[in-house]
């Protein structure tokens, strides 16, 4: 089985800060994908950032980097200057190998709210 | 365009009455998959399809069902729908691989009275 915990059901930010918002996950898989969705209040679900469990560096897109740390299973999601834009849901969510293949396992979700 | 789309978007049904979401894509992906969201709880997937003719349960399997007959079409049937099955559902597909990011549709928000 694979599990994806965000302990933080809302955060604020101030505009133009950085935010981290935690995610941490478990599972028996050898190697696996984590990944963070954002949905914004009018519903769709858009990709943010991919981290392999083998990558070696921190995955990073534009604003978004993901600070991974293996040993403690942790994948939290660093969001740079903050814009009223990011004002959302934030999922993490993991997908499996082996015996988990084509298993996808999402987090509660934090909320977001970026304060002008 | 690439894109997954849903229908119907919004379904108001009654308890026992059978209906089946339509989720397709264009992308020639081997994965698809189901999610419904409740508040608080995230997504949790329903069931997926690693390719054509292959499915598999999800988290929250029961009262519903699928099919994968083509590789574009993934529907999601619910043949004797309950109020606890109201939700916000979406289809997602993706490359094959744990690596590949999914891409959503639009979500169906479903209410059983």
């Amino acid at each position: 089985a694979q599990k994806i915990t965000q302990t933080q059901p809302g955060m604020f930010v101030q505009e133009k800060e950085a935010v981290t918002l935690d995610c941490t996950y478990d599972t028996s898989d050898p190697s696996y994908g984590l990944f963070w969705y954002k949905q914004p209040s009018s519903g769709e679900m858009i990709f943010l950032i991919y981290q392999g469990s083998y990558d070696q560096q921190n995955a990073t897109e534009g604003r978004y980097s993901l600070n991974f740390q293996k040993a403690r299973k942790s994948a939290n999601l660093v969001i740079s200057a903050s814009q009223l834009g990011d004002s959302a849901m934030y999922f993490c969510a993991m997908r499996g190998t082996n015996t988990n293949a084509g298993k996808s396992t999402f987090g509660d979700g934090t909320t977001l709210t970026v304060k002008p | 365009e690439a894109q997954v789309t849903q229908n119907p978007r919004y379904l108001i049904t009654v308890t026992g009455k059978k209906l089946t979401v339509t989720c397709s894509q264009n992308m020639n992906h081997e994965y698809m998959s189901w999610y419904r969201q409740d508040p608080g709880l995230g997504l949790r997937q329903i069931y997926y399809s690693m390719n054509v003719e292959v499915t598999d349960k999800g988290d929250v399997p029961e009262g519903y069902k699928v099919s994968r007959k083509e590789k574009r079409n993934f529907p999601l049937i619910l043949e004797s729908p309950s109020p606890n099955q109201t939700s916000l559902y979406f289809c997602a597909s993706s490359r094959g691989g744990m690596s590949y990011e999914q891409y959503f549709g639009p979500g169906t928000r479903l209410t059983v009275t």
